[in-house]
């Protein structure tokens, strides 16, 4: 089975700090990425990555950065935390397309609560 | 642009009761279809998948059926339990990277 990784369940951090989130997948996959969950909002998408070192914006990226220096490991960095980023985050993995033109599913970490006050 | 639409929850069912959520989409070319479940407290994990017109995808007792005529994914369970209760929600995945989520429909279950 496929395993997605994220560093911490819960965090809480104060408004103007740098916060990393971390995750990693254990299956070679090439896609990774960076959802946020809001009631009422659904899953968000903030960032992606189709390869190492290559990103891509998704539809709420103000605010955020991403890097991702190795296949497996994917960063998301709110460079100076706001309390309209108290939020549940979600990373996520994926084979992407295979060859056969199929898209494959994502697979999902626990999700990192984060909390800024 | 591709975009998928879920009934509105609650869904509130007593145990053993039939559950149907709906699902439509809106894409060109020929996507994938996906259901995922969130439990509480939980990331949210595939429940089944579609790639194809007229597939059936199928897990754990709930069915789907991959619609184009519709453009419908529409999720079923025939006797749905306690365990059910969770946050469904419906995923389209086209040509590009990412998938397209539905906004999701919460179900709970009651004894």
């Amino acid at each position: 089975d496929v395993k997605v990784t994220q560093s911490s369940r819960y965090l809480v951090k104060r408004t103007g700090e740098k916060v990393f989130l971390e995750c990693v997948q254990d299956m070679d996959h090439e896609n990774m990425f960076w959802y946020r969950q809001d009631p009422g909002l659904g899953l968000r998408l903030i960032y992606f990555s189709y390869d190492v070192k290559m990103k891509e914006k998704g539809d709420i990226p103000e605010g955020y950065s991403v890097s991702r220096e190795k296949k497996e490991r994917f960063s998301l960095i709110l460079e100076s935390a706001s309390t309209n980023q108290t939020s549940m985050y979600l990373c996520a993995s994926s084979l992407g397309v295979t060859r056969q033109g199929i898209r494959s599913p994502l697979h999902f970490g626990n999700g990192t609560r984060l909390t800024v006050t | 642009g591709n975009s998928v639409t879920q009934m509105e929850g609650p869904v509130t069912l007593s145990e053993e009761a039939f559950l149907t959520i709906n699902c439509t989409y809106t894409a060109t070319g020929y996507p994938s279809l996906f259901w995922y479940v969130q439990y509480p407290g939980e990331g949210l994990q595939l429940l089944l998948k579609a790639t194809k017109a007229d597939d059936k995808g199928s897990n754990k007792g709930f069915e789907a059926t991959y619609r184009k005529e519709t453009t419908s994914f529409h999720l079923e369970k025939g006797s749905v339990q306690v365990s059910d209760s969770a946050v469904y929600f419906c995923a389209l995945g086209d040509s590009s990277y990412k998938l397209i989520f539905g906004s999701g429909t919460r179900l709970l279950v009651r004894p």
